[in-house]
């Protein structure tokens, strides 16, 4: 079976540290991979998407990025972070591109606080 | 670009009643999704709606899709406490292999 892991659970950074949040899926190949950004009480902004390895397609211009070093895994980073940044992310995966009735599947996400 | 709008946004509800939650898409969506969310926790798939009139059912959930009126709804039947969480939709832009999420739907169901 698949399970996805994203870490870590919880993270308070200062305003301007660095950020590295990772997120690995097993048992699938060549999935879709996403990371979606919650802020407080609000809905779920696209971030970033990739459909293999090194392909990242960003959806928001912001102060993040990511890379998909590897088939199942994907990175999310700053160089800089703001107090805006604060929020909570999720990773997820999907056989869209490959299989019709199938959905996202979700991490348990990473509570990010910016101080 | 895919927009997606749920109403309402936040829903108390009374145990026992039964309550609609309606998402409207803005273009064609290759299909409809409905996620829930348990506070401070991640999201869970309940239904996945591929075609027009399709009709899903979990328990008391109901899931539709009406793809010609780009509308889809989650009813409730009965609710109970256990229902009480945020409950998304989402919608796959055609050519893409992204979901677009609706902004959520607060449900908090009472004695």
């Amino acid at each position: 079976s698949q399970t996805i892991h994203q870490w870590p659970a919880t993270l308070v950074q200062p305003v301007g540290s660095p950020l590295s949040l990772e997120c690995t899926v097993e048992g699938t190949s060549n999935p879709n991979l996403y990371w979606y950004r919650q802020a407080a009480g609000r809905g779920l902004q696209l971030l970033f998407y990739s459909v293999g390895i090194g392909q990242i397609s960003s959806e928001v211009p912001q102060n993040l990025s990511a890379s998909r070093p590897q088939d199942r895994q994907f990175i999310l980073s700053s160089k800089k972070l703001l107090l805006s940044d604060s929020g909570f992310y999720l990773c997820a995966w999907s056989l869209l591109h490959r299989l019709l009735n199938t959905e996202a599947f979700f991490g348990q996400g990473t509570r990010l606080t910016v101080v | 670009e895919l927009k997606v709008e749920q109403n309402p946004l936040f829903l108390s509800m009374q145990e026992g009643k039964n309550y609609t939650i309606y998402c409207n898409y803005s273009t064609t969506s290759d299909r409809l999704y409905w996620y829930r969310q348990d506070p401070g926790k991640s999201l869970e798939s309940l239904f996945v709606l591929l075609s027009n009139g399709a009709v899903k059912q979990e328990g008391r959930l109901m899931a539709s899709l009406d793809t010609k009126a780009r509308l889809s709804t989650l009813h409730i039947t009965a609710a109970v406490h256990d229902l009480s969480a945020t409950y998304f939709c989402a919608g796959k832009p055609g050519g893409y292999n992204k979901l677009i999420f609706g902004a959520g739907t607060r449900l908090a169901v009472h004695p």
